[in-house]
């Protein structure tokens, strides 16, 4: 099956600095990822659809200054956490779509942030 | 909107069978997928119904019916690896974003 790659799986940082965590499709070409973030307990929260080659997509809420999202190519989305407080610790996890496998959505393995 | 529910939590004994209800409410639909998620791990695909029925695969099977709004996931012969968090999400029309219910955490006990 479709295979989607996440890194870093965990980055502990500081509150101030900016993390970019990367979503690869590695064996298709992924014209729209997604990226959520999940809290302890919590179901998937969609943050923002990213569709190559052009600006992504947020959803109502989610600070688009704040969590810059790249798609540049067919097999990588970036999410850039900027200015990280600790409020942003969370597991955030993307998921590409392969536009010749119908509707399903492949996840990456997430990634961990911890802002001390 | 979407309004998804789902029991928060089931506990069974190993060697026993579940089943996870999930109610939607949302504007449109273009079928339902049901996920499982362990601690720490992102969600891997377990099934896709589009139309009305009972859809089997091994162990798990997954039921559907639109006109009620309502599907339901059924673990059998439950082992201790199936204890994990189930989501259902709902697959809307010209769309390709999932809203995912809050999931159902299923213990399975010895």
């Amino acid at each position: 099956g479709a295979v989607v790659s996440q890194h870093p799986s965990w980055v502990i940082c500081k509150s101030g600095t900016s993390v970019k965590i990367e979503c690869r499709s590695l064996d298709f070409q992924a014209t729209t990822m997604f990226w959520y973030r999940q809290f302890p307990k919590q179901s998937l929260m969609l943050m923002a659809t990213s569709n190559e080659g052009s600006k992504a997509t947020y959803e109502q809420g989610v600070e688009k200054d704040k969590f810059l999202i790249n798609h540049a190519s067919l097999t990588l989305s970036t999410l850039t956490v900027t200015s990280a407080h600790p409020e942003d610790s969370s597991f955030y996890i993307c998921s590409a779509r392969d536009p010749l496998s119908g509707y399903e959505q492949y996840f990456g393995p997430g990634t961990r942030l911890t802002v001390t | 909107g979407q309004n998804i529910d789902q029991p928060t939590e089931m506990t069974a004994t190993e060697g026993a069978i579940v089943q996870i209800n999930c109610t939607y409410q949302t504007s449109g639909f273009n079928g339902l997928f049901w996920y499982q998620q362990h601690a720490g791990e992102a969600p891997t695909f377990l099934s896709y119904n589009v139309l009305d029925g009972l859809e089997e695969k091994g162990r798990f099977s997954s039921f559907l019916s639109r006109s009620k709004g309502y599907s339901y996931l059924l673990l059998k012969e439950l082992q201790m690896k199936d204890s994990a968090s189930y989501l259902c999400a709902v697959l809307p029309p010209n769309d390709y974003k999932l809203s995912f219910g809050a999931g159902t955490t299923v213990t399975v006990r010895a």
